[in-house]
């Protein structure tokens, strides 16, 4: 299994909910990324697991909390979000060192209405 | 910190044309370099890299790269492009040691293949 998976594919939510979008991996990776993407941008990074450690971008709002329930997991809950929010969000995998490009999954497409 | 400059927003080729995207990075060590290729809606697909051993790296698709420390560059190629081949591309530089180690992206080339 060489891939990274996300679930949902699309995910419409409103100002006031709660949701979650789930990023899984089988490669063995030990670092798993969020990353956002607003359209014709390049990714911008939101959050870092590597190695059962978080590394916080503090210009991230804590709207979006990253969890990592295991090694094979990253999740990324959403609450109280803005329209701006909407983006396609991208996860990630890699090895954990210099050497290795990231594995990418094929997204979440979020509407934030 | 790290960058990466993509000059070429937006590039157009005829169908077997050759192609030449352009990419310039700022980094003051040894820089691990990366090409992806992003279609419409999609996830970044990995098309090559270089990290240290011969300047001329092949990839999937038929791509290669040439780094050149000179002039702080990483251009991507392909001697015949294809239909298929029109996505936008991303030139992106890593740096930083263990759980600091990230990607930096440039802001991307939109390929558009004529036929």
């Amino acid at each position: 299994d060489t891939e990274v998976t996300q679930t949902p594919k699309h995910l419409v939510m409103g100002m006031t909910n709660k949701k979650s979008l789930k990023c899984e991996q089988h490669m063995g990776h030990r670092a798993m990324y969020w990353y956002k993407q607003k359209a014709k941008k390049p990714p911008e990074l939101m959050f870092v697991y590597s190695y059962e450690k978080l590394s916080i971008n503090e210009s991230v709002p804590s709207r979006f909390s990253p969890e990592c329930p295991n090694s094979s997991l990253l999740n990324l809950h959403l609450h109280a979000l803005q329209p701006e929010d909407s983006a396609l969000y991208l996860c990630a995998s890699s090895r954990g060192g210099q050497f290795y490009g990231y594995t990418f999954g094929s997204g979440t497409r979020l509407t934030v209405v | 910190a790290q960058s990466v400059t993509q000059p070429d927003i937006h590039i157009t080729v005829s169908e077997g044309a050759s192609l030449e995207l352009r990419c310039n990075y700022s980094y003051g060590a040894t820089p691990y370099l990366f090409w992806y290729v992003q279609s419409p809606g999609q996830g970044l697909q990995l098309l090559l890299k270089y990290f240290s051993g011969d300047t001329l790296v092949q990839g999937i698709k038929g791509f290669e790269a040439e780094f050149k420390r000179s002039q702080s560059s990483f251009n991507l190629r392909k001697p015949s492009v294809h239909w298929s081949d029109a996505a936008e591309y991303f030139c992106a530089v890593g740096a930083g040691g263990g759980s600091n180690y990230k990607l930096t992206f440039g802001k991307g080339t939109l390929l558009t293949v004529n036929p």
